[in-house]
């Protein structure tokens, strides 16, 4: 089954660290794959997406992530983590014609002082 | 200010009941959906519409109806047959791009 994999459930990181946050995904061909970011109680916003091209793309925030075909995976970076970054973040993808995305079980971030 | 809009924020069934959730949007978008979110799972699909008058199952249909009588509004029925209806559920929809825009989500508790 096509899906998106998110391995890390919660990652701590102090205010300025570097931060990396994991995606893996199972498509057979190249997909549609996304970023969202959401804060308690509140509905998703859409960090980045990738579709094709440039394998390194830019998001809103400060946020970058890197398409690895060789590896399935769509990581998401940030060189230096503020502390209104704590929130969930979501890897979600999908193929083809299924217009339907398919989305990780998502990534708690804590930012420490 | 263009937008999707979900009422209530918070939402309470007792026990036999049905329940609706609105969602409305002024994006002039063709596609809707609606997900489940539960602690530790992610986001998953119960129905989407691509065009006003049709919608698809999603993955977890069951117990769940709508309707799309109209461009705006894609309202969400949990019905006495979902038995486990407690969680955050969230509406969205897409226009001609591939972006997702969100509703604020709607809290939903089982008294």
């Amino acid at each position: 089954a096509q899906s998106v994999t998110q391995p890390d459930i919660h990652i701590t990181v102090s205010e300025g660290a570097s931060l990396e946050l994991r995606c893996n995904y199972s498509y057979g061909a190249t997909p549609y794959l996304f970023w969202y970011v959401q804060s308690p109680g509140q509905g998703l916003q859409l960090l980045l997406k990738y579709f094709s091209g440039d394998t390194l793309v830019q998001g809103i925030k400060g946020f970058e992530a890197e398409f690895k075909r060789s590896q399935s995976s769509f990581n998401l970076r940030k060189p230096s983590v503020h502390w209104s970054d704590a929130a969930e973040y979501f890897c979600a993808g999908y193929s083809g014609s299924a217009r339907q995305l398919t989305f990780g079980s998502g990534t708690q971030l804590t930012v420490l002082p | 200010d263009g937008g999707i809009t979900q009422s209530p924020k918070y939402l309470f069934r007792k026990e036999g009941q049905n329940v609706t959730l609105s969602c409305e949007q002024n994006l002039n978008h063709d596609a809707m959906y609606w997900y489940r979110q539960d602690p530790g799972q992610g986001l998953r699909l119960i129905y989407y519409s691509q065009i006003v008058n049709d919608f698809q199952k999603g993955d977890i249909a069951e117990g769940y109806s709508v309707s799309r009588e109209k461009k705006e509004s894609f309202p969400l029925t949990v019905t006495s047959a979902q038995k486990n209806p407690t969680a955050f559920y969230l509406c969205a929809s897409r226009g001609d791009t591939e972006k997702l825009f969100f509703g604020s989500g709607t809290q939903l508790s089982v008294l």
